[in-house]
């Protein structure tokens, strides 16, 4: 059961432009989102963060936002550059998930120089 | 400060043999998560761990699998009479506290089983 869902596998963008990466997810209880950096033969590196309290969080080029009704999430990244070059994932918890995460299963983002 | 520290990266087992996955979290951190992704999966929580307890094991299959987070030493990951669909990425994660999300994450033990 894929409570957690990223419809695109990958995504290409050119340099210095806006990547959108989308995530949807079922469990209207979850409350806390994160995003994960993945590369090759690495681990997941933590990136951004939001909570159902907020509808937008911002770190530098990262911003998350968040729909509670539509039940989704969305990363931008501003203005896009090689080194974004992975792969990322979107997961979620919440209060009836114990301490798990649900992770979606990544979308595969390229930027071409 | 090392990160989260997983051992081997990779692992090569035969059908039937025994797996061990070794994770040493960062300093500090007493609380580890394994998760495991299967080919063109997310990433599937399977066990949480504290000093000597298991916490949260509702992720781990019932059989052939165990965790364990001694007081000394690595938390391990062992399969048993492994199969060729344990062949997977298994990542360990670690945090100072309970409800910390901020997980750090190891660089994962690929698992192939022949």
């Amino acid at each position: 059961d894929q409570q957690v869902k990223q419809n695109s596998p990958s995504l290409s963008v050119q340099e210095g432009r806006i990547s959108i990466l989308n995530c949807d997810y079922t469990n209207s209880m979850f409350d806390y989102f994160l995003w994960y950096k993945k590369y090759p033969a690495e681990g997941p590196t933590f990136l951004i963060s939001i909570s159902s309290i907020k509808d937008k969080n911002e770190d530098g080029r990262f911003t998350v936002f968040l729909n509670k009704s539509a039940k989704h999430l969305s990363l931008h990244i501003v203005p896009s550059q090689p080194g974004d070059s992975a792969v990322y994932f979107c997961a979620a918890s919440g209060p009836n998930t114990g301490n798990q995460f649900y992770f979606g299963t990544g979308t595969s983002l390229t930027v071409i120089p | 400060n090392a990160g989260v520290m997983q051992n081997p990266r990779h692992l090569v087992r035969r059908r039937g043999q025994e797996a061990r996955l070794r994770c040493s979290p960062m300093k500090g951190h007493s609380h580890v998560y394994w998760y495991r992704q299967l080919p063109e999966e997310g990433l599937k929580f399977m066990v949480y761990l504290q000093k000597e307890n298991i916490i949260d094991e509702s992720g781990m299959p019932k059989e052939r699998f165990s965790a364990e987070f001694p007081k000394e030493g690595p938390s391990i990951l062992r399969i048993q009479q492994v199969v060729r669909g344990d062949s997977a990425a298994y990542f360990c994660a670690s945090s100072p506290f309970q409800g910390d999300y901020g997980y750090t994450f190891g660089s994962g033990t690929r698992l192939t089983v022949v």
